[in-house]
């Protein structure tokens, strides 16, 4: 059974510094990664999504990587700002079975203080 | 576009009572997924559609649940009769195409409530 485990699941930094988010998944056999961010009552934004053949995607000040054979992604932010507070999650998509179906983390809750 | 649209942002019922949320997809998407999401076991994906055609509804949870497309730009899910433990926002979501290769789209989603 595919589990998605994201570390940490809190995190506090101060404006301008760059840092990584950390997703690790059980079964590589995977289609996809994507990561979202999700803003307090709200949806959730797609950020990035890299297929499994992919190594990483750039967006901006976000870089994803992606590692299938160990089973991790990081999502890079460089140069953090207040308005980068949210929590983040990433979610892979089966490669067999149910493609259609989304595996979440639980989620980073990043705050950026000024 | 506006994006994926809810209704309503809030619902707030008693037990036993029967719930309909609703859900626009981006025009042209045709694909739709209903997800649930609760502190517990976060984001879980319900069922979705192709082409308004359920394709995997494994997720739902118990008869209690169902969903409906009737066309390709609405759909709904409705629980009846609904329990407190039912209580988690729903999402709505749509894609271009095929989930393999495009980016999900959520909406703000609807927070239900059941007391």
């Amino acid at each position: 059974k595919q589990e998605v485990t994201q570390i940490p699941a809190a995190l506090s930094v101060p404006e301008g510094e760059n840092l990584v988010l950390n997703c690790s998944f059980t079964d590589s056999a995977i289609y996809n990664l994507q990561w979202f961010r999700q803003d307090p009552g709200k949806g959730l934004t797609s950020l990035l999504l890299i297929q499994s053949s992919q190594r990483e995607q750039t967006s901006g000040r976000l870089n994803a990587s992606l590692d299938k054979s160990s089973g991790r992604s990081t999502l890079y932010i460089a140069a953090s700002q207040p308005g980068d507070s949210a929590t983040y999650l990433c979610a892979v998509r089966l490669s067999s079975g149910n493609t259609g179906k989304l595996i979440f983390g639980q989620g980073t809750t990043l705050q950026v203080k000024p | 576009d506006a994006g994926v649209i809810q209704s309503p942002r809030h619902e707030v019922t008693e037990m036993g009572q029967e719930v309909t949320l609703r859900c626009k997809p981006i025009s042209g998407h045709d694909y739709l997924f209903w997800y649930r999401q609760t502190m517990m076991r976060g984001l879980e994906l319900l069922i979705y559609f192709n082409n308004n055609v359920p394709i995997d509804d494994s997720g739902m949870p118990e008869d209690r649940f169902s969903a409906k497309m009737p066309n390709a730009s609405f759909s709904t899910l409705k629980i009846q009769p609904s329990e407190p433990r039912d209580s988690a926002v729903y999402f709505c979501a749509s894609s271009s195409g095929p989930p393999t290769n495009e980016k999900l789209f959520f909406g703000s989603g609807t927070q239900l409530s059941v007391l």
